[in-house]
């Protein structure tokens, strides 16, 4: 079965930590995504990458970095955790073509910032 | 920009049929989507509709497309307690476009 895995099923960090949120696919998917989701707002994307070492901005990057040194792992860096980005991050896959599958996502990470 | 809209919630009787309706901007939208997140869970690919299509039936799940309106709805028959979600439509411009999702529409059941 294939499979989007996040790190961390829940986190709690204090104002000010520098945060890293993981996320691996098993799938040799080209492109990775990191999406913040909150009550109302729907998924909101931060960054993503279409290939290793490449990243680009998505609608809401700010205070947030990305890594992807190699195809299968995408994370994602607070720099300096506020309490602004308390939130669940869905990590997502997808094929260079998208095969007409859409994204395979991950289970979440819900992150609390005190 | 583009932009997918959906009322945020809908609760309906167990057994009732479920409609859940979507309004997006871009005209250029070749696919959409509807998906399913269950609670504590990611999101799951339901089903996906490309934009000459009118309708697809997948058992209980029926997606309408009225493109002249920009309207996608999605019908669940015979609705279940484990059909209780978020249900989030969204669109691409082609297989490998970024995918634009709504805001989510979280779907309760009532006995």
């Amino acid at each position: 079965d294939v499979k989007v895995t996040q790190s961390s099923r829940y986190l709690v960090k204090r104002t000010g930590e520098k945060v890293f949120l993981e996320c691996v696919q098993d799938m040799d998917h080209e492109n990775m995504f990191w999406y913040r989701q909150d009550p109302g707002l729907g998924l909101r994307l931060i960054y993503f990458s279409y290939d290793v070492k490449m990243k680009e901005k998505g609608d809401i990057p700010e205070g947030y970095s990305v890594s992807r040194e190699k195809k299968e792992r995408f994370s994602l860096i607070l720099e300096s955790a506020s309490t602004n980005q308390t939130s669940m991050y869905l990590c997502a896959s997808s094929t260079r073509t998208g095969e007409l599958r859409g994204y395979t996502f991950g289970s979440g990470t819900r992150l609390t910032v005190v | 920009g583009e932009d997918v809209e959906q009322s945020l919630f809908l609760s309906v009787r167990e057994g009732d049929s479920s409609v859940i309706n979507c309004t997006y901007t871009d005209s250029s939208s070749t696919y959409l989507y509807w998906y399913k997140q269950e609670p504590g869970a990611g999101l799951q690919l339901l089903t996906y509709i490309f934009s000459n299509m009118d309708m697809k039936q997948d058992q209980r799940l029926t997606v309408l497309l009225n493109k002249k309106d920009k309207h996608l709805s999605l019908r669940i028959a015979d609705t279940q307690t484990g059909d209780s979600a978020i249900y989030f439509c969204a669109e691409s411009e082609s297989s490998a476009s970024k995918i634009i999702f709504g805001s989510g529409t979280r779907l309760s059941i009532r006995p």
